[in-house]
């Protein structure tokens, strides 16, 4: 089976750096996702590791440690429009959907 | 837009209605997936379906019953439901479900927010 955890609320201040975490456990890790979700709307995809390292997209990086069953997404320059619920989900290679963390809810303050 | 439409957004039914929640998908993707998102838990995985064919059910209360004609729609039939199964559900899709590139993200619908009395 999966395990995922992840702080349940995060509050940062506009303009600064906010890095949430996630802790994973897995049978067979096959790669692991980020996804946003602002209240009401459909999660959107934001990155994808499957091999150790940071991987950066704009504003947006997510970093993987397998070993340490570790991720995390880094989001820089925050902008009031990045207040949402972060989701970390992760792939098993016996299974074919994704099993979501319970998501974190970032809080962005002027 | 997403590509991924669920209909209706909203939905009050009784315990003894019977009603459809539908999903289509515009991406060309081959699985489909229902999940359901109650407040303050993970995404539950319900079912998934790969080329019109189920092949995951997480131990979902008979209540629930999917049907996939086609791979671009996906169906969730609702009878008898309890309260608790009040939530918002949410349909995916993607193109492959994993297998050696895992690197097949879900895309997902806006839900419908469903809410049983």
């Amino acid at each position: 089976g999966q395990n995922i955890d992840q702080p349940t609320e995060m509050t940062a201040t506009e303009g600064a750096i906010v890095q949430i975490n996630c802790t994973y456990q897995t049978s067979g890790f096959n790669g692991l996702f980020w996804y946003q979700q602002h209240a009401g709307e459909a999660p959107t995809f934001l990155s994808y590791n499957v091999l150790d390292g940071l991987e950066e997209k704009g504003r947006f990086s997510s970093f993987l440690s397998r070993s340490k069953g570790y991720s995390y997404l880094l989001l820089k320059e925050l902008q009031m429009k990045d207040s949402a619920s972060y989701l970390c989900a992760v792939r098993d290679t016996g299974r074919r959907a994704l099993t979501f963390g319970s998501g974190t809810r970032l809080q962005v303050q002027p | 837009e997403t590509g991924v439409t669920q209909t209706p957004r909203h939905l009050v039914m009784g315990m003894t209605n019977k009603k459809s929640l539908k999903c289509e998908q515009h991406l060309g993707h081959n699985a489909m997936y229902w999940y359901k998102q109650s407040a303050k838990k993970p995404l539950e995985l319900m079912f998934v379906y790969s080329l019109e064919e189920r092949v995951e059910n997480n131990s979902v209360p008979s209540r629930f019953s999917p049907e996939c004609p086609n791979s671009s729609h996906l169906f969730l039939h609702l009878h008898t439901l309890q309260p608790e199964d009040s939530a918002l559900y949410l349909c995916a899709s993607s193109l492959g479900t994993g297998g050696s590139n895992g690197n097949t993200e879900a895309f997902f619908g806006q839900g419908t927010r469903l809410t049983v009395v």
